[in-house]
């Protein structure tokens, strides 16, 4: 099962920045946040993943909080093609071929 | 210069028949997967494989066998087909922290 808690669907006007959360209070020290997207109809997308510092960089940036439990993803300028859903997942990388666990993620709709 | 194919991209058959789907990668990774989508669209880890090594089998039905002849490939072969079967496939690869995903094969069972 999912170890994260997303809102189910979000708006946003384009332009603007669409910020997404996501809870994770029963985190592992040693497991990272994940975010991926998938568009309709093509394969999930890796976004961001951080450990505990905020990180950027080309797509978004994400913020997470000093106690860990929760995080946001931020899409500075979010355009029409940025609606997806958003998937948060958290996962250990203590081995190889550790696999993602999808939730439900979040439905992001950008609109003009 | 497609990272992670997979053919076919649509498969349509009958219950009851066996089919396979391929997944190559050309990143050089070591690690690939494959994953289920439902209609309701939940995503499923099925099988990871590592260096040609099964490391995760989730529960899933042995009609389904991966086979990785090499570690550029990760096949999936379904034998006796159900219903239930019906979904989109999806392979990954991955070096670490980041899966990189293929397009998807939308299979439908008749």
């Amino acid at each position: 099962d999912a170890k994260t808690t997303q809102p189910t669907s979000m708006d946003c006007a384009e332009g603007r920045a669409a910020n997404l959360p996501c809870n994770h209070s029963t985190i592992s020290g040693n497991e990272y946040v994940y975010w991926y997207r998938q568009i309709h109809s093509q394969g999930p997308q890796y976004i961001i993943h951080g450990l505990k510092n905020n990180e950027t960089n080309e797509m978004a940036s994400l913020i997470i909080t000093e106690d860990r439990k929760s995080s946001t993803l931020i899409l500075p300028h979010a355009t029409l093609r940025d609606t997806a859903v958003y998937y948060c997942i958290v996962r250990a990388l203590n081995q190889a071929g550790t696999a993602l666990i999808f939730g439900k993620g979040t439905t992001l709709s950008v609109s003009s | 210069d497609t990272a992670v194919s997979q053919t076919p991209k649509y498969l349509v058959t009958q219950m009851g028949n066996d089919k396979s789907i391929k997944c190559e990668q050309n990143l050089g990774h070591d690690t690939m997967y494959w994953y289920k989508q439902d209609s309701k669209k939940f995503l499923k880890i099925m099988f990871s494989y590592n260096n040609k090594e099964l490391i995760i089998n989730e529960t899933v039905p042995n009609r389904f066998s991966p086979k990785s002849p090499d570690k550029a490939h990760l096949n999936l072969h379904i034998n006796s087909l159900e219903l239930g079967d019906s979904a989109v496939y999806f392979c990954a690869s991955s070096p670490g922290h980041e899966q990189f995903f293929g397009p998807g094969t939308r299979l439908t069972v008749l």
